[in-house]
């Protein structure tokens, strides 16, 4: 069965970069957009980005450009995001989650969320 | 960007109700409109996608409708497990927007 299985919760010191990761089990990795989703407690959940594994195509919301940079090694079924210039605004739980491939463009499967706390 | 709107934050209704969620969107999305149920846990599962399609081993009482810029979620024969909070989303232009949220509560 489809599984996204991301890295554990995470303390980090403003200014920092932190990278989370996110294995895939259970289809074809390579094929399937890997989308990153942030949630603010109170503010729902908002849309980083895509990257698809087998060619590095990704996109980007406007809003994170320069802040999140997303990677993938088909080796091991894994997407990485990676988080620059931390501050408290980035303190949040973030989910990566896959996108079905018949282009009605849903979120079929969730990973369980990471925590990010940035703190001094 | 599409803004999505769920006016209702807040729902509380009784075992075996029937329950409509609403959701907003800002231009026509074309029927690509999509529904999440979040646990108090955090975990996510999708629902319904492009408007009303039954995603994959979830139960039938869901149901969703609509169309243009006007779309709804029904939950009917309300259940215990049911308890959560609801998200719609849209998949047809990027960047991809969700509403706020519907927090079902039991009566």
């Amino acid at each position: 069965q489809v599984q996204l299985q991301q890295s554990g919760a995470e303390l980090m010191k403003p200014g920092a970069s932190v990278k989370i990761s996110c294995k895939a089990t259970g289809y074809t990795f390579n094929s399937y957009w890997i989308e990153w989703v942030k949630q603010r407690p109170g503010h729902g959940l908002e849309w980083i980005g895509e990257i698809l594994p087998g060619s590095g195509s990704t996109n980007y919301n406007e809003k994170f450009k320069g802040k999140a940079t997303f990677t993938a090694d088909t080796s091991s079924n894994t997407a990485y995001m990676q988080l620059s210039s931390l501050t408290s605004e980035d303190s949040v739980v973030y989910y990566c989650v896959r996108r079905g491939i018949t282009g009605l463009d849903y979120f079929d499967y969730w990973g369980q969320g990471t925590t990010l706390t940035v703190s001094s | 960007d599409i803004q999505m709107t769920q006016t209702t934050s807040s729902l509380s209704a009784s075992l075996g109700d029937r329950v409509t969620i609403s959701c907003r969107t800002s231009q026509d999305i074309s029927n690509y409109l999509n529904w999440y149920q979040q646990k108090p846990d955090g975990t996510v599962k999708l629902l319904i996608y492009y408007t009303s399609r039954l995603h994959s081993g979830v139960p039938s009482r869901f149901s969703g409708s609509g169309s243009g810029t006007d779309y709804s979620l029904t939950i009917s024969n309300l259940e215990q497990e049911d308890i959560a909070t609801y998200f719609c989303q849209q998949g047809n232009t990027l960047p991809f927007t969700f509403g706020s949220g519907t927090k079902l509560e039991i009566k």
